[in-house]
């Protein structure tokens, strides 16, 4: 099993629709969470980061945590052409019992907005 | 306020080179990691930094290594170099300090190896 698991997609969507993205984890002992963004050819930019179980609002996008499901969501609202970009989530867990916390990347998820 | 720089953007090296990448993170970070960036595997761990340490390191052999510097400046080397290194090697600076995944980091623009 990955460590961090995304959605492989790739995803479509129309210009103004809601973008749903997800990601699970499985380190139950993860604290910090992270959505990147990357844009073809260019390094990934943070975008959101979370801690706490529940949403947390920047925009017009949504991050969602829920630790008990080790789950971990991204929703883009009134999604735009320029939100085409692969989405990474990331999750800082240890990679083997006993190891030191690292930032563990998921494969990503590619979103395209259609006009 | 300055990114972080990596350089060189880019490179192009022969089987069984050597290679030294430098970045320079964000002026008061003290804790670098590098991570390589592939089609094929996505963003793989290579090692974190903090204060001179290595602190981290992922699942790659020892033909990679590194260093920080005082001044908070990493440099990564690969010897010997294979054509599966051909990647983007990206390197990233946070101001958190219990651990690089404790705070998001910023990525610089990442240095484009090229193995033939």
């Amino acid at each position: 099993q990955k460590e961090v698991e995304q959605n492989s997609g790739p995803l479509s969507v129309p210009e103004g629709a809601i973008a749903s993205l997800n990601c699970t984890y499985s380190d139950r002992g993860s604290q910090s969470f992270f959505w990147y963004r990357q844009y073809s050819g260019k390094s990934p930019e943070l975008i959101m980061s979370i801690y706490s179980n529940g949403d947390k609002e920047d925009g017009r996008f949504t991050a969602q945590l829920n630790k008990a499901s080790q789950y971990v969501s991204l929703l883009i609202r009134d999604s735009q052409p320029s939100d085409s970009a692969t989405y990474l989530c990331a999750v800082n867990s240890r990679a083997a019992s006993g190891s030191a916390r690292q930032l563990t990347f998921g494969s990503g998820t590619q979103l395209t907005v259609l006009p | 306020k300055a990114g972080v720089t990596q350089t060189p953007r880019y490179l192009i090296k022969t089987r069984g080179q050597q290679v030294t990448l430098s970045c320079s993170p964000i002026s008061g970070h003290r804790s670098v990691s590098w991570y390589q960036q592939t089609p094929g595997q996505g963003l793989q761990f290579l090692f974190e930094y903090f204060s001179e340490t290595q602190r981290n390191k992922g699942n790659f052999p020892g033909r990679f290594s590194g260093r920080q510097f005082s001044n908070s400046r990493s440099e990564m080397n690969v010897s010997t170099l294979e054509l599966g290194d051909s990647a983007l090697y990206l390197c990233a600076s946070s101001s958190g300090t219990g651990g690089m995944g404790d705070y998001g980091y910023t990525f610089g623009s990442g240095t484009r190896l090229t193995v033939v």
